[in-house]
């Protein structure tokens, strides 16, 4: 069975501060999902990496694919409230069913 | 192009009831997968459907059932609805099988009572 892990389940941090979350697996994925979701809303897409080691960047947000595509992670550059919500990771390999992380919740404060 | 979209947004109902959910995909996306969201479990797929056809399921029982129409769309059925049914149901949709992404709807959250 493929599972995803992330850390930390929690953050709370202030605003323009920079953080990292992280999203692990033992097993390896042809490609890997970032998404944020708000309260009582579904997930949205925020990247897809595909090759390891690959680095995408979204404004403030960073995103990398480990080497050996087993990992992956994403780092904020001076959070802002709007970032607060639930990060998930998604791993996906052809012909089997995406599989999704618990989350980080993030909580940036003004 | 419009997203996709789900209906109703909320709904509540008592045990033992039925519920029917919909999922209309983004245009030329053919394939439609269901998630359950709870707090406790997070998020957990349900099924997926392409061309008509379920083509995988996951561990969950007989009670939830689908079904996708030649247009794409489609609905998610809960029969002899329990307490821990209530949960956010979120339909996704991709272009094909194989495709390597997804885009979520905004959720149904049922609440049975």
């Amino acid at each position: 069975t493929q599972l995803l892990e992330q850390s930390p389940q929690f953050l709370s941090i202030q605003e323009g501060e920079n953080l990292t979350v992280y999203c692990n697996s033992s097993s390896v994925f042809s490609s890997l999902q970032w998404y944020r979701q708000e309260p009582g809303e579904g997930p949205v897409l925020l990247v897809t990496v595909v090759t390891g080691g690959e680095v995408k960047k979204l404004k403030r947000l960073t995103f990398q694919f480990g080497d050996a595509r087993k990992d992956s992670s994403l780092h904020i550059t001076a959070a802002q409230p709007g970032d607060t919500g639930l990060y998930l990771c998604a791993g996906y390999n052809y012909g089997q069913n995406f599989v999704f992380g618990p989350g980080t919740r993030l909580s940036v404060l003004p | 192009k419009a997203g996709v979209t789900q209906t109703p947004r909320y709904l509540i109902k008592t045990r033992g009831q039925q519920v029917t959910l919909s999922c209309s995909p983004i245009s030329g996306h053919r394939s439609v997968s269901w998630y359950q969201q709870t707090p406790g479990q997070g998020l957990q797929f349900l099924f997926e459907y392409f061309s008509e056809t379920q083509r995988n399921k996951g561990n969950f029982p007989g009670r939830f059932s689908g079904r996708q129409f030649s247009n794409s769309r489609s609905e998610m059925n809960v029969s002899t609805l329990e307490l821990g049914d209530s949960a956010l149901y979120l339909c996704a949709s991709r272009q094909n099988l194989g495709y390597n992404e997804q885009f979520f709807g905004p959720g149904t959250r049922l609440t049975v009572l």
